[in-house]
């Protein structure tokens, strides 16, 4: 079955304790993105990945980092996580061509403390 | 810079038809796309529109005019289940999506 997978679905921790949540996608897409999505707000991007080992920054990128070492694979690191990173987190994949949808994975709760 | 404009709310009844519309302005255009997303899940795609004019989709369709900045959802037949948020996204000149904040969709029995 064609899907995004995130890990983990729901995470509760403290501030300053580092994080990866990860992300993997098996439809071979080159173009994977992180969103955090807040209430009032929608989808805001944070990092995007055109193919392997190119990132780059997206709307919302402070206090996160991302790396693409693999085709599937997009994992999001917080260094230092704050509570004002509290959010759901989206990974999406797509091939990157016109008119190509995204595929969303199904979230990621964070809550930092 | 960069905006997209949707209603945040909308109330229609189940059964009826009701018309989500969604102003943008981007720099450069490539394709707009709906979304639509359940409280707490995942965006899943419902439509493309890369020219002019309505595509059809089942009891969904999406009309896009480029030069006015706009598109519009149209839902027919309306089911309880689509209460849902309504995302419109349309593509820059960078290929990024341009998300809106989404119209929330509350029907009705």
């Amino acid at each position: 079955e064609a899907q995004v997978t995130q890990n983990p679905r729901y995470l509760i921790t403290v501030t300053g304790k580092k994080l990866t949540v990860t992300c993997s996608q098996n439809m071979n897409h080159e173009y994977m993105s992180w969103y955090r999505q807040d209430p009032g707000l929608g989808l805001r991007q944070i990092y995007y990945s055109m193919n392997v080992e190119v990132t780059d920054k997206g709307d919302v990128p402070e206090g996160y980092k991302v790396s693409r070492k693999e085709k599937r694979n997009f994992p999001l690191i917080l260094e230092s996580p704050s509570p004002n990173q509290t959010s759901l987190y989206f990974c999406a994949s797509s091939v990157h061509s016109i008119g190509q949808p995204q595929h969303f994975g199904d979230g990621t709760r964070l809550s930092i403390l | 810079g960069q905006n997209i404009d949707q209603p945040t709310e909308m109330t229609a009844t189940e059964g009826a038809i009701v018309q989500i519309n969604c102003t943008y302005q981007t720099s450069g255009f490539n394709g707009l796309f709906w979304y639509q997303q359940h409280a707490g899940e995942a965006p899943t795609f419902l439509s493309y529109n890369v020219l002019d004019g309505l595509e059809e989709k089942g009891r969904f369709s999406s009309f896009l005019s480029r030069s006015k900045g706009y598109s519009y959802l149209l839902l027919k037949e309306l089911q309880m289940k689509d209460s849902a948020s309504y995302l419109c996204a349309p593509r820059d000149s960078n290929y990024q999506l341009i998300w809106g904040a989404g119209t929330k969709l509350i029907i009705k029995p």
